[in-house]
C-alpha cells in the first residue's frame, strides 16, 4: 500500500514570496489533514478535510494560509504572503475513518520542510 | 482536549524494554489513549491505542492504569531504530473527531 505523498520535500523562499505544498493521501482515505511543526514542537493541526469540506481549519492563519482539496483526493497548502515564522515542516495525514472515531489512527507523509529567509 | 504530561527525555540501553510514562489526570470517559513517534527528518508514525484494556501489537504494549490516569508504553526489545519522539495523545469522539493534538513528547535515546 502506498503511504502519503507530499511534494516538493524541501523549498526555500524569500519573505513575502509565495509558497503552494501539495499532498496526496492513501487511496480511499476521506479524511485529510495539514499539521505545521516549528523545530522542537509537537506538530499542530491547520486544517481537516472530510472529503472536500473543510471540518476544522481553526488554526489556519487564513490572512496568508490556505488549502484546497478539489474532488475529494489531492490537497494543496498555500501561503501568501509568507513570514520568517512560517519556517517550519508542514506534514499531510490521512484516515480512513471520519468524525465520531476516536480510535482511528492517522498516516502521516514525510513533510516538506520550509524555510524563509 | 484532554492535556497529557511526559518526561521530556529518557534513556535506554539497546535490547532492554523501555516503559514510557503519561500522565492523563483529566481524561474523560471517552477519550482514547494514543501513542505515536517520530523518527528524524519524518513524520509521525502511529504505535497503539487504547480505550480502558492493556493493548498489544508487533510493535509495542500500552498498559493503561485502573483509573486511566495514567497510562504506559512499554517496548519490549529497545533497538537503535526506536531511538524516536514518542507522542502521547488524548482522542476525544467529538463533532470534529479524529483531531490530534500533540504535546512536545518524550525523546527516547537508545545507547548500545
Amino acid at each position: 500500500e502506498a503511504g502519503v505523498a507530499q511534494s516538493p520535500r524541501y523549498k526555500i523562499i524569500e519573505k513575502r514570496q509565495s509558497v503552494a505544498f501539495w499532498c496526496n493521501p492513501i487511496s480511499g482515505h476521506a479524511t485529510l489533514y495539514w499539521y505545521q511543526q516549528i523545530l522542537g514542537q509537537g506538530p499542530k493541526l491547520l486544517i481537516q478535510f472530510q472529503n472536500n469540506g473543510v471540518v476544522d481549519d481553526s488554526q489556519l492563519p487564513k490572512d496568508r494560509f490556505s488549502a484546497e482539496r478539489l474532488k475529494g483526493v489531492d490537497s494543496t497548502l498555500k501561503i501568501q504572503p509568507a513570514k520568517l515564522e512560517d519556517s517550519a515542516v508542514y506534514l499531510c495525514a490521512s484516515s480512513s475513518l471520519g468524525a465520531l472515531r476516536g480510535g482511528s489512527e492517522q498516516y502521516f507523509g514525510p513533510g516538506t520542510r520550509l524555510t524563509v529567509t | 482536549d484532554a492535556k497529557t504530561t511526559q518526561p521530556n527525555s529518557m534513556e535506554s540501553n539497546e535490547e532492554e524494554p523501555v516503559h514510557l510514562p503519561c500522565n492523563h489526570s483529566t481524561i474523560s470517559g471517552t477519550d482514547y489513549i494514543h501513542w505515536y513517534r517520530q523518527l528524524p527528518s519524518q513524520g509521525p508514525e502511529y504505535v497503539i491505542h487504547g480505550l480502558t484494556s492493556n493493548v498489544n501489537n508487533r510493535m509495542a504494549s500500552l498498559a493503561i492504569a485502573e483509573d486511566r490516569k495514567s497510562s504506559t508504553l512499554i517496548l519490549h526489545r529497545a533497538t537503535l531504530r526506536d531511538a524516536a519522539v514518542y507522542y502521547c495523545i488524548l482522542r476525544g469522539v467529538t463533532g470534529g473527531g479524529n483531531k490530534l493534538t500533540f504535546g512536545t513528547g518524550t525523546q527516547l535515546k537508545v545507547e548500545l
